[in-house]
C-alpha cells in the first residue's frame, strides 16, 4: 500500500468545516483512499473512501485531486463531538482488507 | 446486531502469564482482524482471517496466537506475556468483498506487569 503524510495535529472552530489534507504521492491506480477516525479510547470508526471522484455521504466530504496525489477530508460543520484522530489509508482492493495505520491527524474542535 | 464485541475490557497480567482474548461478530462477516495500539501510536495488525479455518500473519504477529474455528468467533492468545505486550487490542470485521470497510469492537486494554 502506498504511504501516506498527514499534519500531525489541527485545530477547528466549532461550526466551521474542518479540512484535513493527507498526501499520497506514491498511489497506484487500484488504490483506494480511505478515512477513519478513532474518538479517545475507542475502536476506529469507517468515515469514507474513493477512488478517482468526490466523494459524500451524511458525515463527510472527500476530495481527490486529478491527479490522486493528495486529498482533502472535509467535516462540513465540525462539532466538539468530532474531535479525534483521523487516519488516512490507501489501500490496494482485495488485499485482504487490511488496513495500514499510520500516526494521523489529530483534531481538536475548540468552542 | 450488537457488531463486534470483545471481553474483557480490561485485563493485567504478571509477566508469564497466559490469556485468551475474546471476540464475536453477529453481522456474518468472513474477514477478521486483531490490533493493537501502543500509547500515542497507530494501530498494528497481529492477525487476520478470511475464513473459518484460515488464518495468517500480519504486521506484529510475535508472542500471539490465533484460531478461527467458526464464522462468529475469533480469539486471540497470549501464550506467556511480557510487558512490551501492554497495549489496547482491537477486534474487527469486514464482509471481506471489494472496498467494503471494517467494523472494530472497544477494544481490551492489557497491561502486563
Amino acid at each position: 500500500d502506498a504511504k501516506t503524510t498527514q499534519p500531525t495535529s489541527m485545530d477547528c472552530a466549532e461550526g466551521r468545516a474542518a479540512n484535513l489534507p493527507c498526501n499520497h504521492s506514491t498511489i497506484s491506480g487500484n488504490e483506494y483512499v480511505y478515512w477513519y477516525r478513532q474518538i479517545h479510547s475507542q475502536g476506529p470508526q469507517y468515515i469514507i473512501h474513493g477512488l478517482k471522484n468526490n466523494e459524500t455521504n451524511e458525515m463527510a466530504s472527500l476530495i481527490i485531486t486529478e491527479d490522486r496525489k493528495s486529498s482533502t477530508l472535509i467535516l462540513p460543520h465540525a462539532t466538539l463531538r468530532d474531535t479525534a484522530v483521523y487516519y488516512c489509508i490507501v489501500r490496494v482492493v482485495n488485499a485482504g482488507n487490511m488496513l495500514t495505520f499510520g500516526g494521523g491527524t489529530r483534531l481538536m474542535v475548540k468552542p | 446486531n450488537a457488531g463486534v464485541t470483545q471481553t474483557p475490557k480490561f485485563r493485567i497480567l504478571k509477566i508469564g502469564q497466559s490469556m485468551t482474548l475474546q471476540c464475536t461478530q453477529d453481522m456474518n462477516h468472513n474477514y477478521m482482524y486483531w490490533y493493537r495500539q501502543d500509547p500515542g501510536m497507530g494501530l498494528k495488525l497481529i492477525y487476520y482471517s478470511v475464513g473459518a479455518g484460515i488464518t495468517d500473519k500480519g504486521e506484529v504477529p510475535n508472542g500471539y496466537n490465533v484460531s478461527r474455528s467458526t464464522t462468529e468467533d475469533f480469539p486471540l492468545r497470549l501464550e506467556l506475556a511480557a510487558p512490551s505486550q501492554t497495549s489496547v487490542y482491537f477486534c474487527a470485521s469486514s464482509p471481506g468483498q471489494g472496498t467494503d470497510t471494517q467494523y472494530f469492537g472497544p477494544g481490551t486494554r492489557l497491561t502486563v506487569l
